[in-house]
């Protein structure tokens, strides 16, 4: 069955840096999309993709976030200068087509811990 | 401002009996419902939707009940097992902006 796969599983950086978050969506998806959960809490939409450009995006979603698809398979979410409270578990996910008559599917996530 | 509640955070029920999560939402222009199951570790995984033209949609073991009067619904599993205890969170789907808003979710533990 195709699922989409995300690195790296875990990542601990130091506030400030740059971190790049890879997502490899599912193959004939068109749609993708990230979330993030952070402890404890529920898990919150960030943003949504399609065709090479942003579709929707969250209040969380500022200027120190961005996604790419920097070639056919992958996407990526960036977030530069991280603070302590981007610690959080990062959801990729992807779908056929926008909406609920389609589900998404989540990747595994990536646990994002900035010190 | 959360437009998704799921007001209990765990429970626990005993293998074999039905399992009942609820989730209340204060948005009525959400026209679309799903439920998603989460395994430490691992993403969420989708495990059934309603339409809000519907009050009832089942998948096996997996009942789905809205009530959109109450701007309620729940999640029935019946009979439980073990392998069900997980994280269960329930979304609700704006059509308008094309957004999944998830609740908190409910800690589901099947006891054996």
């Amino acid at each position: 069955e195709p699922e989409v796969t995300q690195t790296p599983s875990h990542q601990v950086t130091q506030m400030g840096q740059e971190v790049i978050l890879r997502c490899v969506p599912i193959s004939n998806h068109l749609y993708f999309y990230w979330y993030r959960q952070i402890l404890g809490q529920k898990v919150e939409f960030l943003v949504s993709f399609y065709n090479n450009e942003i579709s929707e995006k969250s209040e969380i979603f500022d200027d120190q976030f961005s996604v790419e698809r920097p070639d056919g398979s992958n996407f990526t979410l960036k977030i530069r200068s991280t603070k302590l409270e981007d610690s959080a578990m990062y959801f990729c996910a992807s779908s056929e087509a926008p909406g609920g008559r389609e589900t998404q599917y989540f990747g595994p996530g990536t646990r994002l811990l900035v010190l | 401002d959360q437009q998704v509640k799921q007001n209990s955070p765990s429970l626990s029920v005993q293998e074999g009996r039905i399992s009942i999560l609820n989730c209340d939402y204060t948005n009525s222009m959400f026209d679309y419902f799903l439920w998603y199951k989460k395994y430490p570790a691992e993403g969420p995984t989708f495990l059934i939707s309603i339409s809000s033209i519907k009050d009832k949609n089942e998948d096996g073991r997996f009942t789905v009940f809205l009530n959109k009067s109450a701007k309620h619904l729940s999640l029935h599993i019946v009979p439980s097992q073990p392998g069900d205890s997980a994280v269960y969170f329930c979304a609700a789907f704006d059509s308008g902006t094309y957004k999944y808003i998830f609740g908190t979710g409910t800690r589901l533990k099947v006891l054996a």
